[in-house]
């Protein structure tokens, strides 16, 4: 079965670095991964897909990265601000049916002023 | 914001009942799908629907069934409720399978007692 990973539980970093979170997954490459953002009590919101012909992708302070080598996902926020603070999820399409959309468990991101 | 709504947004219930979440879409979207969210296991994936009457399973279906009569409304039935089904339950949405990108509804607070 195809695994999605969110290594890290929770990370802390100050404000002004950059946050780097990753993902990563077992067996076939997905045809691409996606990211969101959940803030306490919502559901999760869309923020960036990258596809797996694609190196990198970028959206204003947002960069995500597609390794099929390491079979892994990174996600930059650079100058990272107190607002930026909530879970993120990464996400791929089951290798069985590309409907079924999977979840990693997470990572819990806090920017200390 | 996609129109997705969750009903009820919290529910209290005894172990053994039956208990119906329903999902409903403003946006004509193809696919609907149930995921529960618990600590430590981010989302996972119950059922999700490719069209009306046509569902299939997911990551941790055993306990949940599901129906969907009409394009707008996917509705998630447990027939006999138990201790380990408290959950927070999130319904989503997605227009098509070429990028999967879902929109989430404010979730639905289950607890069993």
């Amino acid at each position: 079965s195809q695994k999605i990973e969110q290594n890290s539980e929770a990370l802390n970093i100050q404000e002004g670095k950059t946050a780097t979170l990753t993902c990563n997954y077992t067996n076939y490459s997905p045809a691409y991964l996606q990211w969101y953002r959940q803030d306490p009590g919502r559901g999760p919101v869309f923020l960036l897909l990258i596809r797996e012909n694609e190196k990198e992708k970028r959206k204003e302070r947002l960069k995500v990265t597609f390794d099929t080598t390491l079979k892994q996902s990174l996600f930059h926020i650079t100058a990272s601000q107190p607002a930026d603070s909530a879970t993120y999820l990464c996400a791929r399409p089951s290798y069985s049916s590309a409907s079924k959309i999977i979840f990693g468990s997470g990572t819990r991101l806090s920017i200390r002023p | 914001d996609a129109g997705i709504t969750q009903s009820p947004r919290h529910k209290v219930t005894e172990t053994g009942t039956p208990v119906t979440l329903r999902c409903h879409q403003t946006e004509n979207h193809r696919y609907m799908y149930w995921y529960r969210q618990d600590p430590g296991h981010g989302l996972r994936l119950i059922h999700y629907s490719y069209g009306v009457k046509d569902t299939d399973k997911g990551e941790v279906s055993d306990g949940y069934s599901v129906s969907r009569s009409k394009t707008e409304d996917f509705l998630l039935t447990l027939e006999s409720a138990t201790s380990s089904q408290t959950s927070v339950y999130f319904c989503a949405i997605s227009r098509d399978r070429d990028t999967g990108e879902l929109f989430f509804g404010e979730g639905s607070r289950l607890t069993v007692l």
